[in-house]
């Protein structure tokens, strides 16, 4: 049973670059929701999709948007990079059972030079 | 404004005592806690939660205490093991639980010496 799976695992851009992430989600699961890791600091909510469509959002700026695919997948972009956003990204999923974990795959780390 | 708290950026515990980490947090609406660990180079990995309508729930090793009025929780490890060495994150959701934004501490380095 495959847990949560994002791609790529690093990734390095520039400044005013564009980026795509991806995660596939639990086997089961339906919910797709994205964290930005900066360094030494916890996990920030970006958003959260659910039946294809962005259901809650974090303070992130419009930059950031994402999409959730028929199967469940979803893709996090990324528009115009600054320094700042360097960090651990980082993709969770879970089922439409309230009260059941969400669980995490193991991130991509952008970096921006 | 950090409405998790986790104080202490650090814990050090000698193999088989009895680990406390500590969690606050300012939010009332927070009705779900969870506690992660995280090694090096990997995702967060789910250790347990509890609901608010609950004070203590216990997942063998692991036992998490949660005292509304204070609004503090606090997750206990006994007996540590090397292999507990990780950052552990308290995170809190509201409005019904799991399929809500989370909302993390700075976590908690936790080193179980042999």
């Amino acid at each position: 049973d495959a847990g949560v799976t994002q791609s790529p695992t690093h990734l390095i851009k520039t400044r005013g670059q564009q980026v795509t992430l991806r995660c596939s989600p639990k086997s089961g699961h339906d919910t797709v929701s994205w964290y930005q890791q900066a360094l030494g600091q916890g996990p920030q909510f970006i958003f959260q999709y659910y039946e294809e469509e962005e259901r809650q959002r974090g303070n992130f700026p419009d930059r950031f948007s994402g999409h959730q695919f028929p199967n469940y997948s979803s893709e996090l972009n990324v528009n115009a990079l600054l320094l700042g956003d360097s960090a651990l990204y980082l993709c969770a999923s879970s089922g439409g059972i309230s009260n059941q974990p969400q669980h995490f795959g193991d991130g991509t780390r952008l970096s921006i030079l | 404004d950090q409405q998790v708290k986790q104080n202490s950026p650090s814990l050090s515990v000698q193999e088989g005592r009895i680990s406390i980490l500590n969690c606050d947090y300012t939010n009332s609406m927070f009705d779900y806690f969870l506690w992660y660990k995280k090694y090096p180079a990997e995702g967060p990995t789910f250790l347990i939660s509890i609901s608010s309508i609950k004070d203590k729930n216990e997942d063998g090793r692991f036992t998490v205490f949660l005292n509304k009025s204070a609004k503090h929780l606090s997750l206990h490890i006994v007996p540590s093991q090397p292999g507990d060495s990780a950052v552990y994150f308290c995170a809190a959701s509201g409005l019904g639980g799991n399929n809500r934004k989370l909302i993390w501490g700075l976590g908690t380095s936790l080193a179980v010496n042999p």
